[in-house]
């Protein structure tokens, strides 16, 4: 199927890692990418990463791919109270930058 | 602000009605999706353009329809409007790159 799985909720202490987690169906895909929404927003891109590669880092974000797993992570390093949203995984189908989405995480951050 | 825009940004309509959900891509951008974010369904991917051709098709119904001009914007129709069709409509643009930004969506409310 073209389920794309992610855990709902996620609750951290402001200034420690956060981890969003998420599984994916198609091994063909070629790149991955993290959205973030906060209340009322739009879907921000935060970053994607390409298929051959196993970890990208973007200043505090580490994204880490494992393939054979089809398992696809964010880690925010020392999380703050802006970083507080959800965030969508999706796998790209059909070489077309058509993106499925998961259902998203929702990342709260306490004080 | 991702460079994608869209109009209007809410929109609230009686059923069996018709609206049209308007998109202006990041300058030079060929490509426009449209995806429907509700509550029950998530983010679910509809269709895309790619200079002014449908390139894919997602879960779009036959009461909706999309076109996008040789401007390069692209127009969603909703027609006969059911409740349930309520949700928030985004619309994304990419150029080459593996990157699709979104717009700030249009949030529908049909009554």
């Amino acid at each position: 199927g073209e389920d794309v799985e992610q855990s709902l909720f996620l609750s951290v202490r402001e200034g420690d890692s956060s981890v969003i987690n998420c599984t994916y169906t198609d091994s063909s895909s070629t790149y991955l990418y993290w959205y973030k929404q906060e209340p009322g927003a739009g879907l921000q891109l935060l970053t994607y990463i390409f298929s051959n590669m196993d970890m990208k880092q973007d200043q505090r974000l580490t994204v880490l791919l494992n393939k054979k797993d089809k398992h696809l992570s964010l880690r925010i390093a020392d999380t703050q109270t802006g970083d507080s949203a959800i965030y969508f995984c999706a796998e790209e189908k059909d070489s077309s930058y058509k993106l499925i989405f998961g259902s998203g995480t929702r990342l709260l951050v306490r004080p | 602000d991702s460079g994608v825009t869209q109009t209007p940004k809410h929109l609230i309509t009686a059923t069996g009605q018709r609206v049209t959900l308007r998109c202006s891509p990041r300058s030079g951008d060929l490509s426009v999706y449209w995806y429907q974010q509700s509550l029950d369904q998530g983010l679910q991917f509809l269709i895309q353009y790619y200079n002014g051709e449908e390139r894919a098709k997602g879960n779009i119904l036959e009461r909706f329809s999309a076109q996008q001009f040789p401007d390069l914007h692209s127009e969603l129709n909703l027609s006969s409007l059911e409740l349930g069709d309520s949700a928030l409509y985004f619309c994304a643009s990419s150029g080459t790159a593996p990157e699709a930004f979104f717009g700030q969506g249009t949030r529908l409310t049909v009554v």
